[in-house]
């Protein structure tokens, strides 16, 4: 089945590390999305990418880094500059149109 | 820029019964889209219902539909003969018909929705 890859399910990060979420689809879609999720904050777009080897910031990219290698990956690097990175990340990916987005089960990073 | 508020943190249904969830939002376009998402427990985002602005109908799909007044900004979901598996959080979102793949989905913070015996 089709669908998006999400991994891991759960991520612990020392302070000063750098870590890399890792997103897989195959839909063939060519657009891919990184998204934060806060309590109370809704999701908020880290960056985004329309087609491989290109992407966009999106509202809170500060401290966070992404690369399109490959149209079905688009990992996300969470830098030792982002200053509060514990929050529940989603991967999304989705086509031209009225189309809503296809979401990855998410990966829980934790600071410790 | 758009944005999507639901001003309803938190709503609670009885079982078989009915509840609306409550959506605005601001923009100057005249064509988008206008989705639904349910995140369970489970955190995994799932599609509920879409809707096109130049569709005058409202969308439904099954025990969900919407009531979209597009003058008043206005897209509320109606979910009828609530089930124990509808508990979760519920967000609304709009995306632009305009930009193609690099249309953002923005979305408002939620409504959490519990489903009571």
């Amino acid at each position: 089945d089709g669908g998006i890859t999400q991994s891991p399910k759960y991520l612990f990060r020392k302070e000063g590390q750098n870590v890399t979420l890792s997103c897989e689809q195959n839909l063939n879609h060519d657009a891919m999305y990184w998204y934060r999720q806060d309590p109370g904050q809704g999701l908020r777009l880290i960056y985004y990418s329309q087609i491989v080897n290109d992407f966009q910031k999106g509202d809170i990219a500060e401290g966070y880094s992404v690369s399109r290698e490959k149209k079905e990956s688009f990992p996300l690097t969470v830098t030792s500059a982002q200053k509060n990175p514990t929050a529940f990340y989603l991967c999304a990916s989705t086509q031209t149109g009225n189309y809503g987005y296809t979401f990855g089960s998410g990966t829980r990073l934790t600071v410790v | 820029a758009q944005t999507v508020t639901q001003s309803q943190p938190e709503m609670s249904v009885q079982e078989a019964e009915t509840v609306t969830l409550s959506c605005t939002y601001d923009t100057s376009e005249s064509d988008y889209y206008l989705f639904w998402y349910k995140q369970p427990p489970s955190r995994q985002m799932i599609l509920v219902i879409r809707q096109e602005a130049y569709k005058q109908q409202n969308a439904t799909e099954n025990r969900f539909s919407v009531n979209f007044q597009k003058a008043a900004k206005s897209f509320s979901l109606k979910i009828s003969d609530s089930q124990l598996g509808d508990a979760a959080m519920y967000f609304c979102a709009y995306r632009s018909a305009y930009t193609g793949t690099a249309s953002k989905l923005t979305f408002g913070t939620g409504t959490r929705l519990q489903v009571t015996l």
